[in-house]
């Protein structure tokens, strides 16, 4: 596609639910990245994809956060166990490479009640 | 640990008035800098990047940065908003180093209002 796709848009779900969020990057995009962003809070960084392998998950905030990559394009936000903390959106960026420009999706807002 | 700071969190100007956004990193080394805006209802995009070279970087829409390494500051400017420009802004940064590279670190971010 054009862009980073992110899907669904928008997520509600009961506190301890499991959610998946799916991204799409950009064709030929090697790394990509995912970040969570609060109301009134830059994007924070959560895992790095450089193709298949998870190159840095440093951000992940604890064992209910994981993410896949298998073919080394489309990957997948794993959230286990949902609370209300988790609330937020999350963003998924695309790059030629690692540390170069980051093209980001629309995000994932996700609501957790 | 890597930071950065953003010290303006809210910033209200006239259209054609100056903006300077100020944005300040933790670390020396080798870095790699950016501004994203948000504007609103849509997704972040780059505004402009310093990768290396002349540290007066220009980006789209007449905005331009300077990277200030003894200060470790990245501020964002442009000599005259216009109404348009009303978004948020956010600085990144990448850790130092090829090794730590992949891991770009953002701001709190500025909201700035332009009155028409």
């Amino acid at each position: 596609g054009a862009g980073v796709s992110q899907t669904p848009s928008n997520k509600v779900t009961e506190k301890g639910k499991y959610v998946e969020l799916r991204c799409d990057p950009i064709s030929g995009h090697t790394a990509l990245y995912w970040y969570r962003q609060s109301l009134g809070q830059g994007p924070e960084f959560l895992i790095y994809f450089q193709g298949t392998g998870a190159a840095d998950d440093s951000g992940l905030p604890n064992d209910r956060f994981f993410a896949v990559r298998p073919e080394g394009s489309v990957s997948t936000l794993k959230i286990q166990r949902t609370e209300r903390g988790d609330s937020a959106v999350y963003l998924c960026a695309s790059s030629l490479d690692r540390g170069r420009e980051l093209f980001f999706g629309e995000g994932s807002r996700l609501t957790v009640l | 640990a890597q930071s950065v700071s953003q010290h303006n969190h809210h910033v209200i100007l006239s259209e054609a008035a100056s903006l300077e956004l100020g944005c300040n990193y933790s670390y020396g080394g080798t870095v790699n800098l950016f501004w994203y805006v948000q504007y609103p209802g849509q997704h972040l995009q780059l505004l402009l990047k310093y990768f290396s070279g002349d540290p007066l970087v220009k980006g789209i829409k007449g905005f331009e940065a300077e990277f200030i390494k003894s200060k470790f500051s990245f501020n964002l400017r442009k000599p005259s908003v216009q109404w348009s420009d009303t978004a948020e802004y956010f600085c990144a940064v990448t850790g130092p180093g090829y090794s730590s590279a992949s891991k770009i670190i953002f701001g709190s971010g500025t909201r700035l209002s332009i009155r028409p």
